[in-house]
């Protein structure tokens, strides 16, 4: 069973701030949250990495509170091309597989 | 960030047939592979864990006989759809990790297999 919950689906128009929330209620100690995003028939590309308090760099931001029961990645200013599926995972780095849930899709128009 | 390749990025074949897919860490040396599998508008589905050097860990429902996975240098893994039949239409990914790059995990482009 994947160990994250997100919405199946966003709608928002370009230039408008998007968060998409996930629930990771069991993560644990050694977890990291790691978000992918996926275009249709491609790979699954890297956004943003975190373990605790806020991430960004020059795509998103990822916020996780204190208990680490949840995060949020926030897209500044979506365009068209961010049209896409994004998805939430939390894993250790010791080498497991990342197992991924359904994932949000997000539309964005214009 | 760090490559990982596949080849081929689609192939067609016909029902019975064995078809081979390979994936290539191309800067930095993979210790552990992944091979995913995703059907229209599903989810990546975990197939197979390969260690360089040693047999595949295959998930629960995966047939080890027919997804035949075979991990032989810290950059190339292959996987090979044996007596391929056309419910095995799909989007193939592999992911790759390594020490270098902080295990972690970097995917592939996929590689789209229709069986006719």
């Amino acid at each position: 069973l994947a160990k994250t919950t997100q919405p199946i689906s966003m709608d928002s128009y370009e230039g408008q701030e998007v968060n998409i929330t996930c629930s990771h209620n069991n993560i644990a100690t050694n977890d990291y949250i790691t978000w992918y995003q996926q275009f249709p028939s491609q790979g699954p590309r890297f956004i943003i990495q975190g373990y605790k308090t806020k991430v960004t760099n020059e795509v998103a931001s990822l916020f996780i509170p204190a208990d680490r029961k949840s995060s949020t990645l926030s897209l500044p200013r979506v365009s068209l091309s961010d049209t896409a599926v994004y998805y939430c995972l939390v894993g250790d780095q010791a080498g497991t597989a990342l197992i991924f849930g359904k994932g949000t899709t997000l539309s964005v128009s214009s | 960030g760090a490559v990982v390749s596949q080849h081929p990025s689609w192939v067609i074949c016909k029902s019975g047939t064995s078809v081979k897919i390979e994936c290539r860490s191309l800067d930095f040396q993979a210790t552990t592979m992944f091979w995913y599998r995703q059907f229209p508008k599903q989810s990546l589905m975990l197939m197979a864990t390969s260690n360089e050097g040693s047999k595949a860990t295959y998930e629960q429902g995966v047939e080890k006989d027919k997804f035949l996975i075979n991990h032989a240098s810290l950059t190339l893994s292959t996987l090979t759809v044996t007596s391929a039949h056309p419910e095995d239409s799909s989007f193939y990914i592999c992911s790759a990790r390594g020490l270098a790059v902080n295990n972690e995990q970097f995917f592939g482009p996929g590689t789209r297999l229709t069986v006719l």
